[in-house]
């Protein structure tokens, strides 16, 4: 069964830092996997996606990288700001053969991180 | 675009109401998912449609849910009767295609069962 965990569940930094947030999964067959942010109250806003041939995807001051063989993802934050604060979400994409279609993302339970400013 | 709506955004009800949550997916996106968010499991799939039809629903947890989507703009999860156990934060996603598997989601029903 799959598992997404994320450490640390939470993170504090001044603002401006450089900070790297954690996705581990147990299981390699994946399609693909997805960062998203969380704000309180509010749904979760798709940040980066990173097929399963790739090895990394950049958006702005976000990166994020993928290693399928050791079940890693980080999501690199440059130059950190107190806008950054929030949940930060991993999810992978596991598919399903059920009648065909896919379509089952597993989410770890976030990194909630604050940015001080 | 307008995005994922839901509603109601809150809503308080006692054990053994019957609840109905609604959405509405973006238009154009073939796959309308519903998720359900506590503290303790996190976010978890219960049901996803694909083009109206229920692909998988292996995630609703009992009879009390369920979850119709009559056309290609509107879905109700309802959950009949409810528990306390039922309180959490409802979502509703809809994406494109689900192979790339870029979701976008709504902001949630907040469900309260006192």
């Amino acid at each position: 069964k799959q598992e997404v965990t994320q450490i640390p569940a939470a993170l504090s930094v001044p603002e401006g830092e450089n900070l790297v947030l954690n996705c581990s999964f147990t299981d390699s067959a994946i399609y693909n996997l997805q960062w998203f942010r969380q704000d309180p109250g509010k749904g979760l806003t798709s940040l980066l996606l990173i097929q399963s041939s790739q090895r990394e995807q950049t958006s702005g001051r976000l990166n994020a990288s993928l290693d399928k063989s050791s079940g890693r993802s980080t999501l690199y934050i440059a130059a950190s700001q107190p806008g950054d604060s929030a949940t930060y979400l991993c999810a992978v994409n596991i598919g399903y053969d059920y009648g065909g279609s896919q379509g089952n993302l597993i989410f770890g339970k976030g990194t909630k991180l604050s940015v001080k400013p | 675009d307008a995005g994922v709506i839901q509603s109601p955004r809150h809503e308080v009800t006692e054990m053994g109401q019957e609840v109905t949550l609604r959405c509405k997916p973006i238009s154009g996106h073939d796959y309308l998912f519903w998720y359900r968010q506590t503290m303790m499991r996190g976010l978890e799939l219960l049901i996803y449609f694909n083009n109206n039809v229920p692909i998988d629903d292996s995630g609703m947890p009992e009879d009390r849910f369920s979850a119709k989507m009559p056309n290609a703009s509107f879905s109700t999860l309802k959950i009949q009767p409810s528990e306390p156990r039922d309180s959490a934060v409802y979502f509703c996603a809809s994406s494109r295609t689900v192979n790339t598997g870029e979701l976008f989601f709504g902001e949630g029903s907040r469900l309260t069962v006192l």
